[in-house]
């Protein structure tokens, strides 16, 4: 069936490096691929996306690479600071979307 | 100036009980979903409504019924709740998917605890 695999489930670095969260999907069908950020008790937001003609897109400190051929994406934000903790789903679909299991981003001052 | 709002916020009942939850978007989306967060965080679709048309239904147990009286709206009834209905369940909602997959707006969530 459907299948979003995402890594690391725990990420933790210093304010100022990178992070970089890794997502494969199995159903080659998929076109539109999602990040999500979750802050505790809060709703799930938009922070990027990216669609299945386009290998990378970049917003400010945040930037999404997609890989068709091997069927993975990745998020990597630059820069890190506190206010960037939280959870980070990834979701590939089309019209139905499967999420990831999530990645807890901890931002070290 | 809410875009994608639910109720109640909190849900607190008794095993065996019957209880609804009201979603609705006043963003002019066709398509609306309901969405399952157990307590791993994992977010799973359950339905999805397009103009009131049910397009996605997911392996959910009988007990879950979801009804769309218009395109803004989308509710969800749960008959006889168990000890593992307890999750926080987000309505979201997108423009038409047709060929293509729009962004999802959820909602504030609704946290149900089943005692």
């Amino acid at each position: 069936g459907e299948n979003v695999e995402q890594h690391p489930s725990t990420l933790s670095v210093q304010e100022g490096d990178s992070a970089v969260i890794k997502c494969t999907y199995s159903d080659s069908a998929s076109n539109y691929f999602p990040w999500y950020k979750q802050e505790l008790g809060k709703r799930p937001q938009l922070i990027i996306d990216i669609r299945s003609n386009v290998g990378e897109k970049k917003d400010q400190r945040i930037a999404v690479t997609l890989n068709k051929t091997a069927k993975h994406f990745s998020l990597h934000i630059t820069e890190t600071q506190p206010e960037d903790s939280a959870v980070y789903f990834c979701a590939a679909g089309r019209g139905k979307l499967i999420f990831g299991q999530g990645t807890t981003l901890q931002v070290k001052p | 100036d809410t875009a994608v709002s639910q109720t109640p916020k909190y849900l607190v009942t008794q095993m065996g009980n019957d209880k609804s939850i009201k979603c609705e978007q006043n963003l002019g989306h066709d398509t609306m979903y309901w969405y399952k967060q157990d307590s791993k965080k994992f977010l799973k679709i359950m339905f999805s409504y397009n103009n009131k048309e049910l397009i996605i239904n997911e392996t959910v147990p009988n007990r879950f019924s979801p009804k769309s009286p218009d395109k803004a709206h989308l509710n969800l009834h749960i008959n006889s709740l168990e000890l593992g209905d307890s999750a926080v369940y987000f309505c979201a909602s997108s423009r038409p998917t047709g060929k293509s997959t729009d962004t999802q707006y959820f909602g504030p969530g609704t946290r149900l605890t089943v005692l």
